[in-house]
């Protein structure tokens, strides 16, 4: 399967605390993007990093890339309640189809 | 409109109906996609539509039919199914491809039960 790997599978911190959740993929990537899910909603795409990219910054969000170890990170500082969701990372199959691929995701639980 | 609609939010179906599940964006992407999600997984695409034309089935069975009327909607005709069947069931849409960068706008979803 080309499906990629987060860890952890669930997380649960206090509100304020910064969570973290990584991904690592098994194929060379044009770029790889961060979803967040609600339960039993659509997903919302939160930030894309590219290839030639190191790290990226999004409001509380901060992305990191290393593609030779084909893995990557997702913080989010300050946590809030709300944050409370299913977080995926997804990496494009190739440039010459829209494919992506989900990692298997990260469930945060964020406690007031 | 960065909006993604999907009708049903609800569906309950038997082994023997006929349904349909449809979607609908104005953001102007000629690439739409159906994904199925079972509980505490990740979607898994199913079909892929790129300038109205079918450019991905991910070996879908033939009991999920795909249809993409015009450039705004896309709808998944749905016959015999089972049980197993069962799931979210996600429309998205995107530009087409360029330069590797595909972000996808997610619908809410249809929950599907097949009784």
């Amino acid at each position: 399967s080309q499906q990629g790997e987060e860890d952890p599978q669930a997380l649960s911190i206090q509100e304020g605390e910064n969570a973290t959740m990584n991904c690592s993929y098994k194929t060379s990537i044009n770029n790889l993007q961060w979803y967040r899910q609600n339960s039993g909603r659509g997903l919302v795409h939160l930030i894309l990093i590219r290839s030639n990219e190191r790290e990226k910054h999004s409001g509380r969000l901060r992305v990191t890339l290393d593609t030779s170890k084909k893995s990557s990170s997702l913080l989010i500082t300050a946590s809030r309640a709300a944050d409370t969701a299913s977080y995926f990372c997804a990496t494009d199959a190739s440039s010459a189809t829209n494919k992506l691929i989900f990692g298997t995701g990260t469930l945060l639980a964020v406690q007031p | 409109d960065t909006e993604v609609t999907q009708t049903p939010k609800h569906l309950v179906m038997g082994m023997t109906n006929k349904k349909s599940l449809k979607c609908e964006q104005h953001m102007g992407h000629r690439a739409m996609y159906w994904y199925k999600q079972k509980a505490k997984k990740p979607p898994e695409l199913m079909f892929v539509y790129s300038y109205e034309k079918l450019s991905i089935n991910e070996s879908v069975p033939s009991r999920f039919s795909p249809e993409c009327p015009n450039s705004s909607l896309l709808n998944l005709h749905l016959h015999a199914l089972q049980p197993e069947d069962s799931a979210l069931y996600l429309c998205a849409s995107s530009h087409v491809t360029k330069r590797g960068i595909n972000t996808q706008y997610f619908g809410p979803g249809t929950r599907l039960t097949v009784l």
